[in-house]
């Protein structure tokens, strides 16, 4: 059971323009959400997150957008740029009984920008 | 610093050989993770550990041993493994939760091939 699902396996954009990048979740009790970046060969790097009391996080060109009635969210990366090529993973969280975080991992967009 | 080291990158191994995977931060974290990730797939959680003491094993099969000798350092002992363990093992680190949403810190991972 999938419960954090990327439904594009690949995404097109020109540079400069906005890419959009969507995730949507089942689990309700998520309540922490990151996006992370992954180059081949290397481990996944963390870009941006949201708490589920805010609904809009911006750090630079990245904004993540959180909508917890329609379970989704997006994150928005503008300009882009030739190096934001990658694979985006989508990843929620919720508390461990232990106070660390348990990450489940949506399946990954890849992102290609053309210059 | 937001650096997380692994050794070795590589690692080809036999299905009779014991060998083991090492982990380092110096991020002062104290919950540190290991995941597998097969091409093509999100990373999925095999273990947990917080204040250096096991809090999460997600069914982990016993050929995989974790290890966390001090709050900088986890190891992964292997032992008679098979070739569908071949994958992408990546360590992360987490600060201790004081407030919700501290972000994994992920390494860039040891390629294993299983023969």
């Amino acid at each position: 059971d999938q419960q954090v699902k990327q439904n594009s396996p690949s995404l097109s954009v020109q540079e400069g323009r906005i890419s959009i990048l969507n995730c949507d979740y089942t689990n309700s009790m998520f309540d922490y959400f990151l996006w992370y970046k992954k180059y081949p060969a290397e481990g996944p790097t963390f870009l941006i997150s949201i708490s589920s009391i805010k609904d809009k996080n911006e750090d630079g060109r990245f904004t993540v957008f959180l909508n917890k009635s329609a379970k989704h969210l997006s994150l928005h990366i503008v300009p882009s740029q030739p190096g934001d090529s990658a694979v985006y993973f989508c990843a929620a969280s919720v508390e461990s009984n232990f106070g660390n975080e348990k990450l489940t991992f949506g399946t990954g967009t890849r992102l290609t920008i053309i210059p | 610093d937001t650096e997380v080291t692994q050794t070795p990158k590589h690692l080809v191994m036999g299905m009779t050989n014991k060998k083991s995977l090492k982990c380092e931060q110096h991020m002062g974290h104290r919950a540190m993770y290991w995941y597998k990730q097969k091409a093509k797939k999100p990373p999925e959680l095999m273990f947990v550990y917080s204040y250096e003491k096991l809090s999460i094993n997600e069914s982990v099969p016993s050929r995989f041993s974790p290890e966390c000798p001090n709050s900088s350092l986890l190891n992964l002992h292997l032992h008679a493994l098979q070739p569908e363990d071949s994958a992408l093992y990546l360590c992360a680190s987490s600060q201790e939760i004081v407030d919700r949403g501290n972000a994994q810190y992920f390494g860039p991972g040891t390629r294993l091939l299983v023969l």
